[in-house]
């Protein structure tokens, strides 16, 4: 089992592109979800999705953050027109079903400049 | 929705000493409560954790303590180790949901 990838592990964008960060969950696992961690802090939920489907994106900016988890493929979280603001470590985790077993990824480390 | 505190934010011991670390959290409805450590430049991991129809969980040098009343859980590591050294985070589980929110973290730091 490989295991929850991401890619890629660094990733550096100008000012005003797109940023899209890509999670694997591990094998069996339906559930994903998408947190962000700023130099120094905690982990900051995002959103929670299952296949298809946005469960919970209470912790999404409402503007230029948008992610999805389709029937066939990754996971993608999608940055729209970057700021400085948003270099940060994007984790994934993935679990079978609820809170439990989470298992996180080794993050997308995202630099804007 | 679901708060987490977590303290203190830098924890330093000598090797050998117990390290404690607390939490506490505001929604009654919480019933998940599991710690992760992250070690410099990677991926958190899950060392232990407690449901909520438990007061105590054990696991060799480590233990987590859970008082729903108060709602605040503790983590508690004995004998420490140079290679404990990490940041750890405590989190809760945010009631029907099925997402965790975490603390901001400790930094434990362990002298030889």
């Amino acid at each position: 089992n490989a295991g929850v990838m991401q890619n890629p592990r660094h990733l550096v964008r100008r000012r005003g592109q797109e940023a899209r960060l890509r999670c694997s969950p591990m094998k069996g696992h339906s559930h994903v979800y998408w947190y962000r961690q700023l130099p120094e802090e905690g982990l900051k939920f995002m959103v929670y999705l299952q296949k298809e489907n946005i469960i919970d994106e209470s912790g999404m900016p409402k503007e230029r953050f948008s992610a999805e988890f389709p029937k066939e493929g990754p996971s993608i979280l999608r940055i729209q027109q970057v700021v400085r603001g948003d270099s940060a470590a994007y984790f994934c985790a993935s679990s079978p079903g609820g809170k439990e077993g989470y298992t996180f990824g080794s993050g997308t480390r995202l630099t804007v400049v | 929705g679901e708060n987490v505190e977590q303290h203190p934010s830098t924890l330093s011991v000598q090797e050998g000493d117990s390290a404690v670390i607390k939490c506490t959290y505001s929604d009654s409805a919480s019933n998940y409560f599991p710690w992760y450590k992250q070690e410099l430049g990677k991926r958190p991991q899950l060392i232990i954790d407690i449901r909520s129809n438990v007061g105590e969980k054990k696991d060799q040098r480590i233990a987590v303590t859970l008082n729903k009343t108060a709602k605040h859980f503790s983590l508690h590591i004995t004998e420490t180790q140079p290679e404990d050294s990490a940041v750890y985070f405590c989190a809760a589980s945010s009631g029907s949901q099925g997402n965790l929110i975490f603390g901001k973290g400790t930094k434990l730091s362990v002298k030889p």
